[in-house]
């Protein structure tokens, strides 16, 4: 069964760059796209990017300046940065298996417990 | 980028009744939809894909349906686990999105 263990560190100031790293357990890591979700205290989910395993990479337009997702296919690991970060990147951000795309459609059918940023000076 | 929009945004409903959620794509998505149930402090989980192929093991009471710009996920006899937030997502393009969640509450 696969599992997916996230971390990184959890308060920040602003202009710094958040880094979450997430290792997949369990199962296979190549076939499948690998993604970054997040939601703000009491909001909604939102969509950050993925990536494969071979770096193919899609991104949300509006975080892409700031944003980079990377793989390291030797661990089964995939991290996230995020840079310059302000107190509207507050929230729980969630890594996540992306499958279905031998279908057309693209669904996050395993998830991380999520790990709670925050931005504060 | 494509919105997707709920409706309600919230919902009261008691255990046994028959609730259905409404997601509307500003453009077509075909069928590339999903639909998530996430329940507090807890990460979403994948009820149904492709707007009607229901995740292994998910209860039967859950379906969905829709295709072009409209879905519904219905809940054909509500059980007290199922009072959550629910939440569609378009896979169509690849700049993904979600909806803004309905909220599911006791009557």
């Amino acid at each position: 069964q696969v599992q997916l263990q996230q971390w990184g560190a959890g308060l920040l100031k602003p202009s710094e760059t958040l880094s979450l790293t997430c290792a997949v357990y369990g199962g296979s890591f190549s076939g499948y796209y690998w993604s970054w979700i997040r939601q703000p205290p009491g909001k909604g989910l939102e969509w950050i990017g993925e990536i494969n395993h071979s770096g193919s990479t899609n991104y949300n337009p509006s975080l892409k300046s700031r944003v980079t997702i990377s793989v390291d296919t030797s661990k089964n690991q995939f991290s996230l940065k995020l840079s310059s970060v302000t107190a509207a990147d507050t929230a729980v951000y969630y890594c996540a298996r992306t499958d279905g795309y031998f279908l057309g459609v693209g669904y996050m059918d395993v998830w991380g417990k999520g790990t709670t940023v925050t931005v504060s000076s | 980028d494509i919105q997707m929009t709920q409706s309600p945004s919230s919902l009261s409903a008691s255990v046994g009744d028959r609730v259905t959620i409404t997601c509307r794509a500003s453009q077509s998505i075909s069928s590339y939809l999903n639909w998530y149930q996430q329940k507090p402090g807890k990460a979403p989980k994948l009820l149904i894909y492709a707007a009607s192929s229901l995740q292994s093991g998910v209860p039967s009471r859950f379906s969905g349906s829709g295709s072009g710009t409209d879905f519904t996920l219905t809940i054909s006899s509500l059980q007290p686990e199922d009072f959550a937030t629910y939440y569609c997502q378009q896979s169509y393009s690849t700049q993904v999105t979600f909806g803004q969640g309905t909220k599911l509450e006791i009557k």
